[in-house]
């Protein structure tokens, strides 16, 4: 299956800080959603970004879909405890199939 | 308005039994997936609907089948339980018009095969 390269896989993190993670891809993608999972719940949608170069942002969250259509970009500014969690990406080639990276986990230190 | 509901939360099979999850979306979406999530790993794609009567296979359908017979049902059969099935399982739901690929998950259901 495709696969989705997610990184980094952890981060362990100050309050205040900004954060920084990548999602890769062999394939040229036309959506790109990123998702944050807390432990014991389903994905919430964070932010979809559907052109090459678009870049969205949801309060202290900013996406970007790499203009290459293989890569995209999650940053998180001046983090705070209730960002901890696992931030997936998600992409779609086409059609309605969507494929998932294996995660960053995310750790904020008070 | 629930969202994307999943029942039940929890269940233990032995090898062989056969169940049937649950998922139900009240959004009024044509479009709905069943995943699974296996430890540290990414959702892969079990099997997905795009409307009433029409389903398709996704990344990893064998052992489990499906139907839709309803826009807000979608359950997902498990017919001979095998460990390798252990995980928890997300239904999730988008819908046709505007941004219609943002899927919206339910809570999941933690299978253990054993």
């Amino acid at each position: 299956g495709q696969q989705l390269n997610q990184s980094p896989q952890s981060m362990f993190i100050q309050e205040g800080e900004d954060v920084s993670m990548n999602c890769t891809s062999s394939s040229i993608f036309n959506t790109w959603l990123w998702y944050k999972q807390d432990p014991g719940e389903g994905p919430v949608l964070l932010i979809a970004l559907y052109k090459a170069g678009e870049l969205t942002s949801n309060g202290r969250l900013t996406a970007q879909f790499g203009i290459t259509r293989k890569d995209s970009f999650l940053n998180i500014s001046a983090s705070i405890p209730s960002d901890v969690g696992i931030y997936f990406c998600a992409g779609r080639r086409g059609g309605n199939q969507f494929y998932f990276g294996t995660g960053t986990s995310l750790t904020v230190i008070p | 308005n629930a969202g994307v509901t999943q029942t039940p939360k929890f269940r233990i099979l032995k090898i062989g039994q056969s169940m049937t999850l649950q998922c139900t979306q009240d959004m009024n979406h044509n479009y709905m997936y069943w995943y699974r999530q296996d430890p540290g790993m990414g959702l892969k794609l079990i099997y997905y609907s795009v409307g009433a009567g029409i389903t398709d296979k996704g990344e990893v359908p064998n052992g489990y089948n499906v139907s839709r017979s309803t826009t807000e049902d979608f359950p997902l059969r498990l017919e001979l339980a095998a460990p390798s099935q252990t995980s928890v399982y997300f239904c999730a739901s988008s819908g046709t018009s505007g941004r219609a690929h943002e899927q919206y998950f339910g809570p999941g259901t933690r299978l253990t095969v054993t």
